[in-house]
Parts: structure tokens; C-alpha cells; sequence
């Protein structure tokens, strides 16, 4: 397709158990973000890409989270040992580079820890 | 401390009153988007403002970047029950080229009542 894929749409896991989030970018977009969003609330930024780097890797919460990139393209987010407040939903969003670019969403993984 | 405040967080009002939504920072931004996000979608991007007191307008939204770049609003011209959504502010910080990544406002939601 022409927009960003997420999957899964929707995940349910137990808690402790590890997850792996995707995102399939649009083509040829250097930049791309993963965000989390708890119900009714803003967006709270993960980490970004450019191209395969993550330059700055502090927003992730905890050490739980991890993510890469690989060939300039899809990546991951992986999450560690679930807990019950890394509910949330995982957006993803890629854009070319710089400042005024418009960003493209995927439609997210919503992700339930039971 | 939040680098965008954005306000009113929650509104409701009929159809066909006029409204207008703030972001605010403390910070000077080269430019600042606005987004609208439906329930269970990402974020789609309305407009980018780029030069300070700047007005753009969208049908009947209306966007202006304040006159020092540190504020924005956006101006909804008798709202309709579609106009509901999330509206969040997001920036780049000045560094440019995305550095730091897309930073997002928490979101006024808006409900439009029939």
C-alpha cells in the first residue's frame, strides 16, 4: 500500500511476556517515529529514525524497549516483559527529512497487557 | 514541564458556535504544525505555519502562528458535528532537520454536538 502499515492492529499478551511491534514506512521516507498514546491522551514520543540511526534514544520509558530499523525501512519496537501500564496504543509515522515535512501516521497496534 | 501547552484539554459545544483552540510554548519554534486525529486513525496533518504571524486558512479553520513563534491557534468557523477529533500541535525543535524528533501537545479534544 501507499500509507504506513502497522501490525498487528491489535495485540492482547500477558503480562511478562515480550511483544514485537512492526511499521512498514512509506517508501523512500528517511524519518520515522514510534509514539505512544494512552486512552483520550496526547501523543508521548518513543524514538525516531533517520534512516537505520537512532541518535537519541531517551524517550523510550524503561530498558524494556528496544527498537531498530533495518534497510532503511521496516522496524521494530520490541517490548520486554510487559506490564499492565505499557497498555497503550503504538503509533508510527514516517516522513522525509526535515523540519517542515508533513508526517504520515499508520493506524497503530493497540496493545492490551493482561 | 510540557514544551507545548495545549488548551482548552477538553470542549464541547453545538453546531454552528464558533471556537479557537491554543498551543502555547515558551520556546521559539521555525515552525509548527497542527494535526487531527479521529478516534481509532493517527494523526493527519491540517496545516504547517512557517513564518511568525502568519494566517493560513483551511475551509473554515483558520491558523495563526504567533508573532514571536512561540504560539499558535487554531479557529473553527461554525463547527459541524465532523469537525470532532483530537487537534494536537506538534514542532520540531529548532535545531532543525527533525533532530529531536516530532513533538506533540497533549491534544484539545473537541466534540461538536448535532
Amino acid at each position: 500500500g501507499a500509507g504506513v502499515s502497522q501490525s498487528p492492529s491489535n495485540k492482547v499478551t500477558e503480562k511478562g511476556k515480550d511483544v514485537e511491534l512492526r511499521c512498514d514506512p512509506i517508501s523512500g521516507h528517511t524519518a520515522l517515529y514510534w509514539y505512544r498514546q494512552s486512552l483520550g491522551q496526547g501523543l508521548e514520543f518513543l524514538i525516531y529514525f533517520q534512516g537505520n540511526s537512532a541518535p537519541d534514544k531517551s524517550g523510550l520509558p524503561s530498558d524494556r524497549f528496544s527498537a531498530e530499523r533495518t534497510g532503511g525501512s521496516v522496524s521494530t519496537l520490541t517490548i520486554q516483559r510487559t506490564q499492565q501500564e505499557d497498555s497503550a496504543v503504538y503509533l508510527c509515522a514516517s516522513s522525509l527529512w526535515g523540519e517542515d515535512t508533513e508526517a504520515f501516521f499508520g493506524q497503530g497496534t493497540r496493545l492490551t497487557v493482561v | 514541564t510540557q514544551l507545548l501547552e495545549q488548551s482548552p484539554q477538553f470542549l464541547s459545544i453545538q453546531e454552528g458556535e464558533n471556537l479557537t483552540v491554543y498551543c502555547n510554548s515558551s520556546s521559539v519554534f521555525s515552525s509548527l504544525q497542527w494535526y487531527r486525529q479521529e478516534p481509532g486513525e493517527g494523526p493527519v496533518l491540517l496545516v504547517t505555519v512557517v513564518t511568525g504571524g502568519e494566517v493560513k486558512k483551511l475551509k473554515r479553520l483558520t491558523f495563526q502562528f504567533g508573532d514571536a513563534r512561540k504560539d499558535s491557534s487554531l479557529h473553527i468557523t461554525a463547527a459541524q458535528p465532523g469537525d470532532t477529533g483530537l487537534y494536537l500541535c506538534a514542532v520540531n525543535y529548532p535545531s532543525g532537520g527533525g533532530a529531536d524528533g516530532l513533538t506533540f501537545g497533549k491534544g484539545t479534544h473537541l466534540i461538536i454536538q448535532p
